[in-house]
């Protein structure tokens, strides 16, 4: 079975500029996460939704950031416009509440914003 | 609000060592915790679930413990080899939002 799905692996971008990433979740799962990677502040949850519905954004840190889940096998992150501290690695995470909720990580997305 | 806390940062042993892993949290009503291997400039590859109600949990040569009273959870590693070097993470539950230590770098010498 496949795992969980990211697009891009890497994106460079200059600040400004809009940048969308994207998941698509293991097949069956009904939670999805997204995280936020850095040296200064470790990982970090962002946001996550149960059956396509968000539950908690509380961990988004500004209204440049948004997300959806418009199906059940695919979810957006967005940054606009994008800022150099926006710079990290951006992880999504599936899992399935049966199954004690145990969360199966992307290879994630490397951004840059120059 | 979670705190999770991985002690120590950094461990460098020969190959053959067993290795122990430290992971302490804040707030004991946790749904389970988990354990993460992250290989440099990689994802995270889930190693270890321990529900609530176990007290330990078993795959090869990794055994994880968890003592939600005392909020602590070890990672041990057996007879650990060059291929066991990575950065382990531990991650505690609470209402299906995972909190994240900073993580213990491995060394394996050969």
């Amino acid at each position: 079975d496949a795992g969980v799905i990211q697009s891009p692996r890497h994106e460079v971008t200059e600040m400004g500029q809009e940048v969308t990433l994207r998941c698509k979740p293991i097949s069956g799962h009904d939670y999805l996460f997204w995280y936020r990677q850095t040296m200064m502040r470790g990982l970090e949850l962002l946001i996550y939704f149960n059956n396509n519905v968000p539950i908690d954004d509380s961990g988004m840190p500004e209204d440049r950031f948004s997300a959806k889940m418009p199906n059940a096998s695919f979810s957006t992150l967005k940054i606009q416009p994008s800022e150099p501290r926006d710079s990290a690695v951006y992880f999504c995470a599936s899992s399935l509440a049966g199954n004690y909720n145990e969360q199966f990580f992307g290879p994630g997305t490397r951004l840059t914003v120059l | 609000k979670q705190e999770v806390t991985q002690i120590p940062a950094a461990l460098s042993v020969p190959e053959g060592e067993n290795l122990v892993l430290n992971c302490s949290f804040t707030d004991s009503a946790i749904y389970n915790l988990q354990w993460f291997r992250q290989d440099p400039g990689k994802g995270l590859t889930s190693l270890l679930l321990i529900q609530s109600s176990q007290r330990e949990q078993t795959s090869g040569r990794l055994n994880a413990s968890l003592d939600k009273s005392s909020g602590r959870s070890t990672l041990y590693i057996a007879a650990s080899q060059p291929g066991d070097s990575a950065t382990y993470l531990c991650a505690a539950s609470n209402d299906y939002k995972l909190s994240f230590g900073a993580g213990t770098t491995v060394t394996v010498r050969a």
